[in-house]
């Protein structure tokens, strides 16, 4: 298994702010994978971060938006810029193992 | 397009009752097929998997799951519910090896005393 420590586990922020979050793994791992749960509302995968290259982004995201950036093999951080109400979530960093995947504890965002 | 669905938005449960949480996924290959818990405030904690071999899967907290390929369901099961156990659950399917999830929306289950 593995341990994933993700930090902020929660803050408020101004609309039009940026917050950059941090998720640090205690292994070494090729992926790790940003997820949004929206209020009351599944996970959706943001992207797939890649030491060593630029993320890969799903359908409806950008890196404009949501940058990324994955300097090593343990660590990576998320940013969620110029904030609307609408990003409001909470994020989730992850890691898979040989199978199944691990998560952070999340990030609770809250813009006003 | 792989896809899971969870009927239920929220099962409600005695304690000390059986359970289930049903879950139905429409993937192309063999699926690899997961639950996960979330308690509040907290992040996804893992409960089972099923990849291949025995139909009826157990994992964490005494929780099961039961793979059924031609109802193409993986129902997430417990003999004897626990208040405890009350926490939003969700079901996933992995997109073929790239490692990405594709969730369900989600079961919030309430187990009363």
């Amino acid at each position: 298994s593995a341990v994933i420590s993700q930090k902020p586990s929660r803050d408020i922020c101004q609309r039009g702010t940026s917050l950059t979050i941090q998720c640090q793994v205690d292994s070494q791992v090729t992926m790790m994978f940003w997820y949004r749960q929206q209020p009351g509302q599944s996970l959706t995968l943001i992207a797939t971060a890649n030491q060593g290259s630029e993320a890969t982004y799903e359908s409806g995201f950008v890196i404009d938006k949501f940058p990324i950036s994955r300097p090593n093999l343990t660590f990576s951080t998320l940013t969620v810029s110029n904030m609307s109400p609408e990003d409001s979530s909470i994020y989730l960093c992850s890691v898979v193992g040989r199978t199944e995947a691990f998560f952070g504890q999340g990030t609770r965002l809250t813009v006003v | 397009a792989q896809s899971v669905a969870q009927p239920e938005d929220q099962v409600n449960v005695a304690e000390g009752n059986p359970l289930t949480v049903k879950c139905t996924y429409s993937v192309s290959g063999n699926p690899y097929l997961f639950w996960y818990v979330q308690y509040p405030n907290r992040g996804l904690q893992f409960l089972l998997k099923y990849i291949t071999g025995d139909n009826l899967v157990k994992g964490s907290y005494g929780f099961e799951a039961e793979f059924n390929k031609s109802q193409t369901s993986f129902h997430l099961k417990k003999p004897s519910a626990l208040v405890s156990d009350s926490a939003l659950y969700f079901c996933a399917v992995r997109e073929g090896n790239t490692g990405k999830l594709i969730f369900g929306q989600g079961t919030t289950l309430q187990v009363k005393p």
